[in-house]
């Protein structure tokens, strides 16, 4: 069965330094690949996605990810974090033809 | 870009009435729909799927006669918590997917239920 795995519940970063959020997916072919940002009480919003072609991908806010076929990983990436950026973050892959599957989510914890 | 509108935000009602949710596609057509839940601190579960025209499939577990879902037109979804209960208490996301190979996912603001 597909999964998506996001080993780190928590992330604690100090304002101004880099983060990645890891995202680790069990399917049989390449999926689309989404990474999803919620603040509290809120809904959910697009950072980025992949669907082929080049494996960096960019997204809004800063933040990047990098699809790796051999790790089957899809790790998100910010050089800077700012204290705004303190989310539940979720990475998700569209299963079967087209139902999404999420991750338990990574919260992160920005230190001024 | 494509929106969906899920609406109310938040709703407080006593136990044993029933709540119902709308979510709505508001630039595009929505054949497909999805209802998710939240509990605090864990990841979205996907309750069901909601097709125009045609019966919801729900994951198992749900209960399609706790958590009624109506999809009569392109454009809008209703979820209807019946006779809720305070463990009914939560926060509910509902989906919409649109694109040639169903790759665009758009999510609700959320509606965050508490059952007293």
């Amino acid at each position: 069965a597909q999964s998506v795995t996001q080993p780190d519940i928590h992330i604690t970063v100090s304002e101004g330094a880099s983060l990645e959020l890891r995202c680790n997916y069990s399917y049989g072919a390449t999926p689309y690949l989404f990474w999803y940002v919620q603040s509290p009480g809120q809904g959910l919003q697009l950072l980025l996605k992949y669907f082929s072609g080049d494996t960096l991908v960019q997204g809004i806010k800063g933040f990047e990810a990098e699809f790796k076929r051999s790790q089957s990983s899809f790790n998100l990436r910010k050089p800077s974090v700012h204290w705004s950026d303190a989310a539940e973050y979720f990475c998700a892959v569209l299963r079967g033809s087209y139902i999404p599957t999420f991750g338990r989510g990574t919260s992160l914890i920005v230190h001024p | 870009g494509a929106v969906v509108s899920q609406h109310p935000s938040r709703v407080i009602c006593k136990s044993g009435t029933s709540v119902k949710i709308e979510c709505r596609s508001l630039d595009f057509q929505a054949t497909t729909m999805f209802w998710y839940r939240q509990f605090p601190k864990q990841s979205l579960m996907l309750m069901a799927t909601s097709n125009e025209g045609s019966k919801a499939t729900y994951e198992q577990g749900v209960e399609k006669d706790k958590f009624l879902i109506n999809h009569a037109s392109l454009t809008l979804s209703t979820l209807t918590v019946t006779s809720a209960h305070p463990e009914d208490s939560s926060f509910y996301i509902c989906s919409a997917i649109a694109g040639q190979k169903n790759e665009k996912l758009f999510f609700g603001s959320g509606t965050q239920l508490s059952v007293l």
